[in-house]
């Protein structure tokens, strides 16, 4: 059965730090890897998807990599601001068009 | 204005009695999804559909039911036979052809009392 861990599951830094949030899965026949954001009591809103063929993929203060041999994938958010402050998830696509999800990790960004 | 809407977006229900949330979209995507999210826990599948007329179950489907009657909609009954319905019920679309991204609703609340 894939799995999909994402750690910590909670992070509080202060407005201004770099940071990195870690998504570890278990199937290597992996299609795609996406990063959402989450919002209390809001829907997902996609931030980066990375093609299993790709290593990553960049949108402005926010970069994901991917690392299938290892099976894992960091999301890295520059210079983080407090309206970054939300759940970030990643979910792992492998066949059928199923996604399995981590369980968030909740990220605090302090002014 | 292109998008998922679903409805409603807080539901109260009873004990013993069905309930239907809507998932409508106008982005002429293909597939459709519900998803079932308990408090600190990721997304799980119920039911998908990559075409009007035919569904699939996810991995928690039991006490669940789906339609699809046409390409822009994809309800969800919560039957009685659903043993713990509490939860926030999210609805997701991808274009068959595309990259994969998935686009969310904002969700149902479903309370029982």
């Amino acid at each position: 059965k894939q799995e999909v861990t994402q750690i910590p599951a909670a992070l509080s830094v202060p407005e201004g730090e770099n940071l990195v949030l870690n998504c570890s899965f278990t199937d290597s026949a992996i299609y795609n890897l996406q990063w959402f954001r989450q919002d209390p009591g809001k829907g997902l809103t996609s931030l980066l998807l990375i093609q299993s063929s790709q290593r990553e993929q960049t949108s402005g203060r926010l970069n994901a990599s991917l690392d299938k041999s290892s099976g894992r994938s960091t999301l890295y958010i520059a210079a983080s601001q407090p309206g970054d402050s939300a759940t970030y998830l990643c979910a792992e696509e492998t066949s059928g068009s199923r996604l399995t999800f981590g369980e968030g990790t909740q990220l605090t960004v302090n002014p | 204005d292109g998008g998922i809407t679903q409805s409603p977006k807080y539901l109260f229900r009873k004990e013993g009695q069905n309930v239907t949330l809507s998932c409508e979209q106008n982005l002429n995507h293909d597939a459709m999804y519900w998803y079932r999210q308990d408090p600190g826990q990721g997304l799980r599948l119920i039911y998908y559909s990559q075409i009007v007329n035919d569904f699939q179950k996810g991995d928690i489907a039991e006490g669940y039911s789906v339609s699809r009657e046409k390409k822009e909609s994809f309800p969800l009954t919560v039957t009685s036979a659903q043993k713990n319905p509490t939860a926030f019920y999210l609805c997701a679309t991808t274009g068959v052809g595309n990259t994969g991204e998935l686009f969310f609703g904002e969700g149902s609340r479903l309370t029982v009392l």
